[in-house]
């Protein structure tokens, strides 16, 4: 079946430095979604890739889907301590019956040292 | 988001035992869905509704039922727990005509002794 590989799985980083998770599917994604947890919380929808090569911007936050639609990034510039949370990706696979069934990465664990 | 609640928010049970969790939406969305997470495995898809009369199974079924009530509400059983499926339960809704955004409920954290 579909996987979804996300890395690394921990992250820890001093307040201002950046973060990135990178997100690889084994299968072509019709879309690429990120979603943050926060510490005790549920997943929160971040934002939606759906082209080939797309790049989106929130703040700080850059997202970036493949070339190829089988993997994605996130990127954090200058982190701060509201940053803490666990990132995951999730995308249905292209085709077939997929729609509006995701496959979840495994999450990237972020923690902001001030 | 509170348009999605999940009851109750923690249970302890013991081996063996039936439980049910229960969640509601006002998102009035048709699609609907369970995970499970676990830590270092993400979120894993128990089973999901498409609507009222549609039901499937997702990747980790075996030991879990399910129920759609009405579109606004899809019950989780677990018919006889077992200590592994301790674990944080989500409900989420979707919107087929949205761009398949998931809105996640609070979760349920539950223990099995």
């Amino acid at each position: 079946g579909q996987q979804v590989m996300q890395i690394p799985q921990y992250q820890h980083v001093q307040e201002g430095e950046d973060f990135t998770t990178y997100c690889n599917s084994s299968t072509t994604l019709s879309n690429i979604q990120w979603y943050k947890q926060r510490p005790g919380g549920h997943p929160v929808f971040l934002i939606q890739l759906v082209k080939s090569g797309e790049v989106k911007k929130q703040k700080r936050l850059t997202f970036q889907f493949g070339e190829a639609k089988k993997n994605s990034s996130l990127h954090i510039t200058a982190t701060q301590t509201t940053d803490v949370g666990t990132y995951f990706c999730a995308g249905p696979r292209a085709g077939g019956t997929s729609y509006g069934k995701l496959t979840f990465g495994q999450g990237t664990i972020l923690t902001v040292h001030p | 988001d509170a348009d999605v609640t999940q009851t109750p928010r923690n249970r302890i049970t013991k081996t063996g035992k039936r439980i049910m969790l229960e969640c509601s939406q006002t998102k009035g969305h048709d699609r609907m869905y369970w995970y499970r997470q676990d830590p270092g495995l993400g979120l894993r898809l128990i089973y999901y509704s498409f609507d009222v009369k549609d039901i499937n199974k997702g990747e980790i079924s075996d030991g879990y039922s399910v129920s759609r009530q009405a579109q606004a509400k899809f019950s989780l059983s677990l018919e006889s727990a077992i200590p592994n499926q301790t674990a944080l339960y989500f409900c989420a809704t979707s919107d087929p005509w949205g761009a398949e955004t998931q809105y996640f409920g609070p979760g349920t954290r539950l223990l099995v002794l």
